[in-house]
């Protein structure tokens, strides 16, 4: 399978603690981006990267977010200090072009 | 703020039937629209696309329409299949490639 993965596809976590996420995209798409879908909508932006420069960031990223992309290849999102409001699919998209392709998407859980 | 909308929650329509899902954006500077379609559990699947320099582009079993006079799309979908059943996304570039403003999707439902 050569489409965009993410590990792990479900998480519960007990408030206050921290997860992380792993994605890695098409390879040799240059774009990674993330984003977060609560039941019933669509996906919201959270950033962005371009190889491994991090170009844009959402309001909804609060200081809590941090996404990191070490060498222009997977990315990591970590949340601290879960709160039950963080609970929601976090899905990572990547493209070579316009044309943005997602993987299967984090379900978390904060209990 | 600028966002795109549906103007149906859900659809439901009978096997062999044509599908027709609308969608209304606000940005006109937009260049460039998506569908996705969405499964139960599963991330967004690119569908179609369609670049605002065109009316119209089809793929297999599906056409987008993009009327930018009233800022419309739309996605149809010819002899829907139960397999199509899930929920459709339209999305917006906005115009600088770094991130896409989904609507809030519209349920179709397939009956046999």
């Amino acid at each position: 399978d050569t489409g965009v993965s993410q590990d792990p596809r479900h998480k519960i976590t007990k408030r206050g603690q921290n997860v992380t996420f792993r994605c890695d995209p098409i390879s040799e798409h240059n774009r990674l981006y993330w984003y977060r879908q609560t039941l019933g909508q669509g996906p919201e932006f959270l950033t962005y990267f371009q190889n491994e420069a991090q170009l844009e960031k959402s309001r909804l990223l609060s200081d809590r977010f941090s996404a990191e992309r070490p060498k222009g290849s997977f990315s990591t999102l970590e949340i601290q200090r879960t709160e039950q409001g963080d609970s929601a699919m976090y899905l990572c998209a990547s493209s070579g072009g316009d044309t943005q392709y997602f993987g299967p998407g984090t379900r978390l859980t904060v209990l | 703020g600028e966002s795109v909308g549906l103007h149906l929650p859900t659809l439901s329509v009978q096997e062999g039937d044509n599908s027709i899902i609308n969608c209304a954006y606000s940005n006109s500077a937009s260049d460039y629209f998506i569908w996705y379609k969405q499964e139960s559990g599963k991330g967004p699947q690119f569908i179609i696309d369609i670049r605002s320099n065109m009316d119209k582009r089809q793929g297999q079993r599906v056409t987008v329409l993009l009327n930018k006079t009233v800022k419309h799309l739309s996605l149809q979908i010819a002899a829907t299949q139960p397999g199509d059943s899930a929920v459709y996304f339209c999305a917006e570039d906005n115009n600088a490639g770094n991130m896409l403003t989904f609507g809030g999707g519209t349920r179709l439902m397939v009956k046999p």
